[in-house]
């Protein structure tokens, strides 16, 4: 399996700002997927960006990815309250391991 | 952590018939389980929250009545795909949290091939 590992680990902001999160990982990738928790529920699949994209948008969502420097940034723009959850990079493969996430706060 | 099971690992079925797969948690009990599906190459979708005693909720596009799930007690749930059929081939997957982590942490069960032929 392979783990992403995110940063910051916690970052809050107010609604309307931009909040970006990152993810580095070790190994060779076919893709690369973001994903949301609201406590408590399951992970939410946002984006998946593949290893020969280097950026990808959906709606306020951008995510790019290096893949020289191993590393993939989440930009959510205009931010709202709703917003708030744990966002979780992965690299998927038999086994299924997240890292702890960046939790978003997004004050109203 | 929690450890998680499934079973079958593997199944290969006819089109038409039902699969029951089963998600176990084995020392930990858990009120709400998640179950994925994931297709080749592309990123774990989930499917539907299932929660013991009551109905599972599902995401949107996901036919309640296509995938049935029973959660009947806190150690075991399980997913009937019914009248498979060879686009419901995939890896399912179950989870679950246990809520002793501060950042939800899911265990995650290895996961049940199916082909349906």
């Amino acid at each position: 399996s392979q783990q992403g590992e995110e940063d910051p680990q916690a970052l809050s902001i107010q609604e309307g700002e931009n909040a970006t999160m990152n993810c580095s990982y070790k190994t060779s990738i076919n893709n690369l997927q973001w994903y949301r928790q609201n406590s408590g529920r399951g992970l939410v699949h946002l984006i998946l960006i593949r290893s020969n994209e280097r950026e990808k948008h959906s709606g306020r969502l951008r995510v790019t990815l290096d893949t020289s420097k191993k590393s993939s940034s989440l930009l959510i723009t205009a931010s709202r309250a709703a917003d708030t959850a744990s966002y979780f990079c992965a690299t998927l493969s038999q086994n299924f391991v997240f890292g702890p996430g960046t939790r978003l706060s997004v004050l109203p | 952590g929690a450890v998680v099971s499934q079973h079958p690992s593997r199944v290969i079925c006819k089109s038409g018939t039902s699969v029951k797969i089963e998600c176990r948690s084995l020392d930990f009990q858990a009120t709400t389980m998640f179950w994925y599906r994931q297709f080749p190459k592309q990123s774990l979708m989930l499917m539907a929250t299932s929660n013991e005693g009551s109905k599972a909720t599902y995401e949107q596009g996901v036919e309640k009545d296509k995938f049935l799930i029973n959660h009947a007690s806190l150690t075991l749930s399980t997913l009937t795909v019914t009248s498979a059929h060879p686009e419901d081939s995939s890896f399912y997957i179950c989870s679950l949290i246990t809520g002793q982590t501060s950042y939800n942490e899911q265990f995650f069960g290895p996961g049940t091939r199916l082909t349906v032929l």
